[in-house]
């Protein structure tokens, strides 16, 4: 299994202008998450799926939006960037049956700057 | 709303040195409470999770351990060696809360030869 892959690794914008950060798991997991880190900072939740066809706001959703139409795929897509959103982005996943004892699994990290 | 802090932010130690990492939390409505481990340029690993009804877990030369009431959860490395150099989260995970984890800001460890 691959896990959580995220494309790009890195990405330059220029202000205002768009893209969409890809996220991927193998796992057959239902729930998958977007967040962004500061530096030096903790993570913050952007958006959030229980599944197909479900997302929801997390914390920081301003300026993103999300789909999600496959169980495999849930792409993060930023308009009109900003150097604010300047992070970088971790995408996760984790199982349906999320129980206590279950933790969430992490992809590699799109790094972004916005100048 | 919940909020995690973790202190030191920064760490340097000479290797062989057992440290004492921290973290708070000011709702103890929690569900479970995790660390992580984050290199630079990679994501995040799962080093240890305690659940609500539990008070530490150990694996290998860490162990963690957990006080709801207090609202405090260390994490403890033992001999540490320059490998355990990185960055070190902890994570809350809050009753009622669906599956929102709410992170602190992370400890920043050296561990010098």
């Amino acid at each position: 299994n691959a896990g959580v892959t995220q494309t790009p690794k890195f990405r330059i914008l220029k202000i205002g202008q768009s893209m969409t950060l890809q996220c991927a798991q193998d796992m057959n997991h239902n729930y998958m998450y977007w967040y962004r880190q500061d530096p030096g900072m903790g993570l913050k939740l952007i958006y959030y799926s229980v599944g197909a066809g479900i997302t929801d706001k997390g914390e920081v959703p301003n300026g993103y939006n999300v789909s999600r139409s496959t169980t495999e795929d849930f792409p993060l897509r930023l308009e009109l960037a900003a150097p604010s959103q300047t992070s970088v982005y971790f995408c996760a996943s984790s199982p349906k049956r999320w129980g206590a004892s279950d933790t969430q699994y992490f992809g590699p990290g799109t790094r972004l700057t916005v100048l | 709303k919940q909020e995690v802090t973790q202190i030191p932010a920064a760490l340097s130690v000479p290797e062989g040195e057992n440290l004492v990492l921290n973290c708070s939390f000011t709702d103890s409505a929690i569900y479970n409470l995790q660390w992580f481990r984050q290199d630079p340029g990679k994501g995040l690993t799962s080093l240890l999770l305690i659940q609500s009804s539990q008070r530490e877990q150990t694996s290998g030369r860490l162990n963690a351990s957990l006080d709801k009431s207090s609202g405090r959860s260390t994490l403890y490395i033992a001999a540490s060696q320059p490998g355990d150099s990185a960055t070190y989260l902890c994570a809350v995970r809050q009753e009622n809360a669906g599956n929102m984890l709410t992170f602190g800001g992370g400890t920043r460890l050296m561990v010098k030869p």
